[in-house]
């Protein structure tokens, strides 16, 4: 089982619809979650960084860390064209040189 | 400004050679990292370097050999190039040592075809 699961999607979704993220996780440790967005043939940028359990908002992005499940979500509402892009969920321990896990990443497609 | 830059943005050689991508960061980071990111889109950690210091080497074979001359730039020479490693590159930094919560920037990636 690998650390991080992940669906590689891809995920396709029209316009203005609510979109689901998700990835589990083996590693308890793990006490840094973050969702990085990734356009085709550029490098991931964070959108979104939460510590240990419970939700954490900005603008339509929604962010949800479940440590109990080991389970985090990313959710998108009102969907846009310009959201299509590669999700990747990453993690990470609490010890100083902790590297960061990451997800395969979900492509998302929302068609206008 | 670019925040992260790499260079070349395409490498396309042949097996057996020897290539260097170069990393170059103007955000006053102290870490720098090189990530490969497989056909499979999977994102996985090289190397890390902390000032100039080597802090994680991750399963990485000897072919590899990261150098950093000072703490903005991290280049990344690969020897005997094999099918294998092609791949994209990816160099990215982060103000502080160690992945706790910190946000890492990536740089845009260096595409390498091995032929």
């Amino acid at each position: 089982q690998k650390e991080v699961e992940q669906d590689p999607g891809p995920l396709s979704v029209p316009e203005g619809a609510i979109v689901s993220l998700n990835c589990t996780y083996s590693n308890s440790a793990f006490q840094y979650f973050m969702w990085y967005r990734q356009y085709s043939r550029k490098g991931p940028e964070l959108l979104m960084y939460t510590y240990s359990s419970g939700n954490k908002e900005d603008g339509r992005f929604t962010a949800q860390v479940d440590k109990s499940s080991k389970y985090i979500s990313l959710f998108i509402r009102d969907s846009q064209p310009s959201d299509s892009a590669t999700y990747l969920c990453a993690m990470s321990g609490n010890s100083g040189y902790s590297t960061l896990t990451f997800g395969k990443g979900t492509m998302l497609l929302v068609s206008p | 400004d670019t925040a992260v830059s790499q260079t070349p943005k395409y490498l396309v050689t042949q097996m057996g050679n020897d290539k260097s991508i170069k990393c170059e960061q103007n955000l006053g980071h102290d870490t720098m990292y090189w990530y490969k990111q497989d056909s499979k889109k999977f994102l996985k950690i090289m190397f890390s370097y902390n000032n100039k210091e080597l802090i994680i080497n991750e399963t990485v074979p000897n072919r590899f050999s990261p150098k950093s001359p000072d703490k903005a730039h991290l280049n990344l020479h690969i020897n005997s190039l094999e099918l294998g490693d092609s791949a994209v590159y990816f160099c990215a930094s982060s103000q502080a040592r160690g992945a706790r919560g910190e946000t890492q920037y990536f740089g845009p990636g260096t595409r390498l075809l091995v032929l």
